[in-house]
């Protein structure tokens, strides 16, 4: 796949379980932060944003904690399935930047059939 | 499909030269960015246009420009390529490039990969 050469760190997860993701950033003053995925052969697809002053939000699936104390963001993925093999990126924005986003450096998640 | 086309898909050229990529946003999209993902940087902002003007500047080499056209489309050039250049380029485009920007969220093409040899 086109990834295959990022040095990244890998969550292998089995079928039908629960999968969490994290990330740590390190703009403090960030307004927003979005998780990405990314299949191979494709381009990052949008999955899931927070605002700065939330602390959860949830989706199809998939919920996202924000802790501002730690700088922490995780990506959690209910009943995980094939389809949710991908790289997984982070990234964060501020409202004075216009869209330009930080990523992080990914994560690649395997589901184990 | 993010609605985001790119093409080429892949392009091999050697050191030295100069080649063009291009991007069409989706419609109705007003801004058009540029990433550039290495095998050891990941994803790294390189410009951004809104609306055919130039809105923000990442880490993009003078080697490196783009411009966005009236009709939206948008191409990278690249030139005197060097062997480090060889990368995946996405492009990405949204409906605003203003501040608060948080329901405008980026679609990706599925970029062109470029491979300098």
């Amino acid at each position: 796949g086109e990834n295959v050469g990022l040095h990244l760190p890998t969550l292998s997860v089995q079928e039908g379980d629960n999968s969490i993701i994290n990330c740590a950033y390190s703009n403090s003053a960030s307004d927003y932060f979005i998780w990405y995925k990314q299949e191979s052969g494709k381009g990052p697809q949008f999955i899931i944003d927070i605002r700065s002053n939330m602390d959860k939000r949830q989706g199809q699936r998939v919920t996202v904690l924000l802790n501002k104390t730690v700088k922490h963001l995780s990506l959690q993925i209910a009943a995980t399935q094939p389809g949710d093999s991908a790289v997984y990126f982070c990234a964060e924005g501020h409202n004075n930047a216009g869209n330009m986003l930080t990523f992080g450096g990914g994560t690649r998640l395997m589901v184990k059939p | 499909d993010s609605g985001v086309t790119q093409t080429p898909k892949h392009l091999i050229t050697a050191t030295g030269q100069r080649v063009t990529l291009r991007c069409s946003p989706r419609s109705g999209d007003l801004s058009v960015y540029w990433y550039q993902q290495s095998l050891d940087q990941g994803l790294q902002f390189l410009i951004q246009y809104y609306n055919g003007e130039e809105r923000a500047k990442g880490n993009i080499l003078e080697r490196f420009s783009a411009q966005q056209f009236p009709d939206l489309h948008s191409e990278l050039n690249l030139s005197s390529l060097e062997l480090g250049d060889s990368a995946l380029y996405f492009c990405a485009s949204s409906v605003g490039g203003r501040p608060n920007s948080y329901n405008s969220p980026l679609h990706f093409g599925n970029g062109t990969r470029l491979t300098v040899t």
